[in-house]
């Protein structure tokens, strides 16, 4: 069974703070993906990876990283948390066209 | 610009039929998905259209009109199971890959 899956289902950290996001696919796939879902904003790409080492700008990067140095892992990492990054975060893996995404739980991030 | 409507909520009644529309404007398509998300859960993979049409998978069926911009979801024999968010997505080219933009969901409340 396809399983992706992500460190911790709630979260809560303070502004300045470094925060680690991590997410595991099983699958084999060589992409994956990260992003945040708001309220009436639907979800929106931070980044995404296809392939090891790899890393690409999605449609809002800033205040983010990323690290992928395994095929099955790939980190989303806020380097100084801020108020704004409040959000639900999920990370989301495919093997290629036509890129059928599975997602994992998400993680729920509060930033006081 | 990249732009994705959906209607934000729709009522229904256990039974019925209901067609959830998502109009598109995109630069570029290469297909059309729909995913299923229950509250606090991984959005789920429902559909994808890429030529113009219907697909039909169980009770859900998917169609898609590229030169209007214009895909619906159609659920029959509704459930009180199918309460949940519906989100529509369009795959668009993104440098060397594809990415997906997603619109911000139609949350769906099945009655008795």
């Amino acid at each position: 069974d396809v399983k992706v899956t992500q460190s911790s289902r709630y979260l809560v950290k303070r502004t300045g703070e470094k925060v680690f996001l991590e997410c595991v696919q099983d699958m084999d796939h060589e992409n994956m993906f990260w992003y945040r879902q708001d309220p009436g904003l639907g979800l929106r790409l931070i980044y995404f990876s296809y392939d090891v080492k790899m890393k690409e700008k999605g449609d809002i990067p800033e205040g983010y990283s990323v690290s992928r140095e395994k095929k099955e892992r790939f980190s989303l990492i806020l380097e100084s948390a801020s108020t704004n990054q409040t959000s639900m975060y999920l990370c989301a893996s495919s093997i290629g066209a036509p890129e059928e995404q599975f997602f994992g739980p998400g993680t729920r991030l509060t930033v006081l | 610009g990249q732009n994705i409507d959906q209607p934000t909520e729709m009522t229904a009644t256990e039974g019925a039929i209901v067609q959830i529309n998502c109009t598109y404007q995109t630069s570029g398509f290469n297909g059309l998905f729909w995913y299923q998300q229950h509250a606090g859960e991984a959005p789920t993979f429902l559909s994808y259209n890429v030529l113009d049409g219907l697909e039909e998978k169980g009770r859900f069926s998917s169609f898609l009109s590229r030169s209007k911009g214009y895909s619906y979801l159609l659920l029959k024999e509704l459930q009180m199971k199918d309460s949940a968010s519906y989100l529509c997505a369009v795959r668009v080219p993104m440098d060397s890959s594809y990415k997906l933009i997603f619109g911000s969901g139609t949350r769906l409340l099945v009655r008795p």
